[in-house]
């Protein structure tokens, strides 16, 4: 079954500071996609960054990154320059690639932007 | 990126009636789209896929014959919460899927529907 963790329910971080959000996902598969979703209080689900399984380089977004360790089913998201804007729900998401079957959402992170 | 609408995006309903939510791909077919509940301050949980002509696969736990789900063209689907009960009320949030050659499979997800069951 595909689980997907997110460990840190809030974190916060200083404006222009960077800071970064952890996830672990538990799969058998070897083909897929994960996921960094934002979710401001519009409840608007807006993708941050993609990473295909496949690929060793890590995706960058501007200023998102993710650290993909395959091996240690590992996907955090660095945020860099912090902005208040960036204040939101962050979920982590894994899916199969080839068929685009259905999300499975992490718990969810709340990032606290302070001024 | 492809833009998916819902609608309403708010509605109250009394205990006991029907209310029906509409999900719409804006500029590209849909053959697959996913009907998601969030609860508050908690992760989206998949309901239902619904598939363009044929009957949706409900997830263990669902009630198909509550949550009625129709997908009867390549751009719209429908949920219906029949015989709404205040438990009902929740966030629903739908996706669907731009499959090749136009997309890669990608998701895109509405602004989603909030409901309130009195």
């Amino acid at each position: 079954a595909q689980t997907v963790t997110q460990s840190q329910p809030e974190m916060s971080v200083q404006e222009a500071e960077t800071v970064t959000l952890s996830c672990t996902y538990d799969t058998s598969e070897s083909d897929y996609y994960l996921f960094w979703y934002k979710q401001p209080p519009s409840r608007q689900m807006i993708l941050v960054i993609r990473q295909e399984a496949y690929k060793q380089q890590n995706a960058t977004e501007n200023r998102f990154s993710v650290n993909f360790q395959k091996a240690a089913k590992s996907f955090s998201l660095k945020i860099s320059d912090s902005q208040l804007g960036d204040a939101a729900m962050y979920f982590c998401a894994y899916r199969l690639s080839n068929t685009g079957n259905q999300f499975y959402f992490g718990t969810g992170t709340s990032l606290t932007v302070i001024p | 990126g492809a833009v998916v609408s819902q609608h309403p995006s708010r509605v109250i309903c009394k205990s006991g009636t029907s209310v029906k939510i509409e999900c719409r791909s804006l500029d590209f077919q849909a053959t697959t789209m996913f009907w998601y509940r969030q609860f508050p301050k908690q992760s989206l949980m998949l309901m239902a896929t619904s598939n363009e002509g044929s009957k949706a696969t409900y997830e263990q736990g669902v009630e198909k014959d509550k949550f009625l789900i129709n997908h009867a063209s390549l751009t719209l689907s429908t949920l219906t919460v029949t015989s709404a009960h205040p438990e009902d009320s929740s966030f629903y949030i739908c996706s669907a899927r731009d499959p090749p050659p136009r997309g890669g499979y990608e998701q895109y997800f509405g602004p989603g529907t909030r409901l309130t069951v009195t």
